[in-house]
């Protein structure tokens, strides 16, 4: 039934090491996000694909990879953790235009 | 540049009348929404305003004026499951599906 699914919920980690957050959604949605929440609950956008196609890469570290095999699915790779990168990660998807975006459960990543 | 306030921390009493105001400065506009999260979960979606006036829904109601970058949520006959956040977030005219969050206002409701 779940919507949006993100997994893992909790990951804590090593600094520099890599890891990887996964997302999947079965509304047949063709846009989906990764967002990052930081300590003061601030969520900004870090990607966005539509259709498996890249849209939207803001400002980020190259050492955030997302990866998109199909439209069901956005996968963030990150390499070489570093203590700034403990956060909340958020996956969403939309239809894609005005409508709005559906959220997972996020992924609180603790970089130790 | 793009810049998105709202209070930081607002306090009300169950039963009453609430309203979180949002004013933005953004490159360009498409839409405004807005978005609860209780602490440790997703966001969920609330309203969304395109054009200027009141959209109601429920207890719960969001103005629009574009012509002064405002915008607000009135959360009516208040219960102590609306203690959460409320973020609010803007559409870029240019990229439509890009959302531009606010830190969000951290609503406690007291009995």
């Amino acid at each position: 039934d779940t919507a949006v699914s993100q997994t893992p919920k909790y990951l804590v980690t090593q600094m520099g090491n890599d890891k990887s957050i996964k997302c999947e959604q079965n509304l047949g949605h063709d846009t989906m996000y990764w967002y990052k929440q930081d300590s003061k609950k601030f969520l900004k956008i870090m990607f966005s694909y539509n259709n498996k196609e890249l849209i939207i890469n803001e400002t980020v570290p190259n050492r955030f990879s997302p990866k998109s095999p199909d439209k069901a699915h956005l996968n963030l790779h990150i390499n070489s953790l570093e203590l700034g990168d403990s956060a909340v990660y958020f996956c969403a998807s939309s239809l894609g235009g005005p409508s709005e975006a559906f959220f997972g459960q996020g992924t609180r990543l603790t970089v130790v | 540049g793009q810049n998105i306030d709202q209070p930081t921390e607002m306090t009300a009493t169950e039963g009453a009348i609430v309203q979180i105001n949002c004013t933005y400065q953004t490159s360009g506009f498409n839409g405004l929404f807005w978005y609860q999260q209780h602490a440790g979960e997703a966001p969920t979606f609330l309203s969304y305003n395109v054009l200027d006036g009141l959209e109601e829904k429920g207890r719960f109601s969001s103005f629009l004026s574009r012509s002064k970058g405002y915008s607000y949520l009135l959360l009516k006959e208040l219960q102590m499951k609306d203690s959460a956040s409320y973020l609010c977030a803007v559409r870029e005219k240019y990229n439509t599906d890009k959302l531009i969050f606010g830190t969000g206002t951290r609503l406690q409701v007291f009995p």
